[in-house]
Order: structure tokens, then sequence, then C-alpha cells
């Protein structure tokens, strides 16, 4: 089992609607979990952090975390072009992170 | 200073060769991070430094593989007798604590390609 598993995709979404991104992670004692934007052929970016459980949002983008599940989600909502790219969850591990393989979202106008 | 900085950006060698790679963190950044990036795949962690102190590498890093950080600022990564499967992005990320909030900034990479 991967420590930190995602759906590749691709997820393709019509301008407008809310994206659905997905994660899961095996370490149950992780405590911090981010999610990091790449776009085709440069570096990844961040975009949010969560530690506890629940909803936390920032502009049109939401995180969400449910720590007895081992799962963590971003909500994009109002998908613009501009958001199709990858999206990595990436998961604090004894003193670094882990990255899944990332889901490509696509936004189709 | 406006975020990390990898020196060179794509580097093409032939297989057996030895490259090196710089990396140039945030200046008040005492973190240090080598990621490796194939395509279609999320980052994966190579080894990390705390100031010029190496803290861990990763058990899948070939022997071929060296890392250092001499005075706490820049680091190199070097690959000996370079093999077709090296060839990957290689990414460098900064952040100046180990805690769980840690935010982890990347530069925009080296590209190598193995021939």
């Amino acid at each position: 089992q991967k420590e930190v598993e995602q759906n590749s995709g691709p997820l393709s979404v019509p301008e407008g609607a809310i994206a659905s991104l997905n994660c899961t992670y095996s370490d149950r004692v992780s405590q911090s979990f981010f999610w990091y934007r790449q776009y085709s052929g440069k570096s990844p970016e961040l975009i949010m952090s969560i530690y506890s459980n629940g909803d936390k949002e920032d502009g049109r983008f939401t995180a969400q975390l449910n720590k007895a599940s081992q799962y963590v989600s971003l909500l994009i909502r109002d998908s613009q072009p501009s958001d199709s790219a990858t999206y990595l969850c990436a998961v604090h591990n004894t003193d670094k992170l882990i990255f899944g393989t990332g889901t490509r979202l696509q936004v189709f106008p | 200073d406006t975020g990390v900085s990898q020196d060179p950006r794509h580097k093409i060698t032939k297989r057996g060769q030895n490259v090196t790679f710089r990396c140039d963190p945030i200046s008040e950044h005492n973190r240090l991070y080598w990621y490796r990036q194939t395509l279609g795949q999320g980052p994966e962690f190579l080894t990390y430094f705390q100031n010029e102190a190496q803290l861990e590498k990763s058990r899948l890093l070939s022997d071929r593989f060296s890392a250092e950080r001499p005075k706490g600022s820049f680091s190199t990564l070097e690959i000996q007798r370079t093999e077709q499967g090296d060839s990957a992005m290689y990414l460098c990320a900064s952040s100046t604590t180990g805690d769980l909030d840690e935010k982890l900034f990347f530069g925009s990479g080296t590209q190598l390609s193995v021939l």
C-alpha cells in the first residue's frame, strides 16, 4: 500500500463547476496535510494546508480532513480553465513531506 | 532573494558520466530538501538537510547519489555513473521549520536526461 494515494485522473469538469479531488493516507499518526498544484513543466506550488478535522476554506478552495477515515480532499468551486493542472496531496511524515502521484484536473470551457 | 534557485535547468548527459546540480534555497530557510519526479508521478523524497547536517536519506537512494550542504546555505546533488533510469526532474525545496506547519517552497527543478 502506498503511503499517499490519489486517483491519477484525468478529472474533467466544466467551467464553473465544483471539482472534488481526493486523497487517502496510510500512516494514522500523520497530523498535517498539504495540497500542491503543479502546472505542466513547472514545479509544485502550495495551495493549502490543513491540520484539524473538518473544513478549511481559502477563496475558491476548501480542504477537508477526516483523520478517522485517513482521508483528505480538496474542493475547487467555480472551476476555471486556469485551474487545469495536477493536484498533489502531501502528508507530513517524520520531518518530510510524502507526496501522492497527483490527480490531473481538466476544466473545459 | 525571491525564491529557490536551481542550476542548471536542463542537463543532458551520456550514461556513465557524473553530473552535479546546485540548489540555492530562500536565504532564511534552514531546511533544504531534494526530491525526484518522473512523468506521471509525484515528487519522491531523496534527502534533506537542517543547516549543514544531512538528517535523512531515502533508503531507496543508490550509493551513486550524494548530496552536500557544506555551509548550511546552497546544496549540491551529485550522481555518479549515471544510468538511463536516473532521467527525471530533480527538485529542490526549502523551508523554515520542521514542525507540523512546515511549508515547502520548490525551485524550478533540473531536468536530467541520460542518453
